[in-house]
């Protein structure tokens, strides 16, 4: 029974460049969120969706910063243009059912470089 | 504004010697209390699910419970392995995105 996975687990992109981050969440899950931590801090929500549904998009920048999951397929993270202070560990999870009623598991993350 | 807050930061433990991790929430409306340990480079690995003040869970050296304003992760006799940072999380009635605290970095010394 494989867990979520992330691909790729490491990423560097030059400044300007697109960054597209995959997550496949676990088998029978429909609930997919994305997370960026940065080196000492906590994790910090950024988007939560549902399949071909975003539900609350309140933690991602509205520049530069999309997501989706499609009806097949994983779920995406796109950032455009990067900069610098995009490098981060990025983690994606995924539920069941609804936030809170179940638990989230993630997976090993992608941790971007921007130079 | 919903918040989680877990103390201490930092905290280094000899082994077996026994301790607790807090977990203070400030949420309007709790469905759901978190916890993951994440080990360095990896993802957050879940531990237990806390849903109403009294429940308790426990797996092996750790044992979490819950008030109507914090939580505590107890962990009796800890080994070298036990370190790890780990990270409380609550879910609110009025959103579904887990609010995740900065967590505890545990260092249990041999």
């Amino acid at each position: 029974n494989a867990g979520v996975m992330q691909n790729p687990r490491h990423l560097v992109r030059r400044r300007g460049q697109e960054a597209r981050l995959r997550c496949s969440p676990m088998k029978g899950h429909s609930h997919v969120y994305w997370y960026r931590q940065l080196p000492e801090e906590g994790l910090k929500f950024m988007v939560y969706l549902q399949k071909e549904n975003i539900i609350d998009e309140s933690g991602m920048p509205k520049e530069r910063f999309s997501a989706e999951f499609p009806k097949e397929g994983p779920s995406i993270l796109r950032i455009q243009q990067v900069v610098r202070g995009d490098s981060a560990a990025y983690f994606c999870a995924s539920s069941r059912g609804t936030g809170g009623n179940t638990e989230a598991f993630f997976g090993q993350g992608t941790r971007l470089t921007v130079v | 504004e919903d918040q989680v807050t877990q103390s201490p930061e930092a905290l280094r433990l000899q082994e077996g010697e026994s301790s607790s991790l807090n977990c203070s929430y400030t949420v309007s409306g709790l469905r759901g209390l978190f916890w993951y340990r994440q080990d360095p480079g990896k993802g957050p690995e879940f531990l237990f699910t806390l849903y109403s003040a009294g429940e308790e869970k426990e797996k092996e050296r750790l044992k979490a419970t819950l008030t109507k304003k914090e939580s505590f992760l107890h962990i009796t006799a800890p080994k070298p392995e036990d370190s790890a940072t780990y990270l409380c999380a609550a879910v609110t009635s009025g959103t579904y995105k887990y609010i995740f605290g900065t967590g505890t970095r545990l260092k249990v010394l041999a």
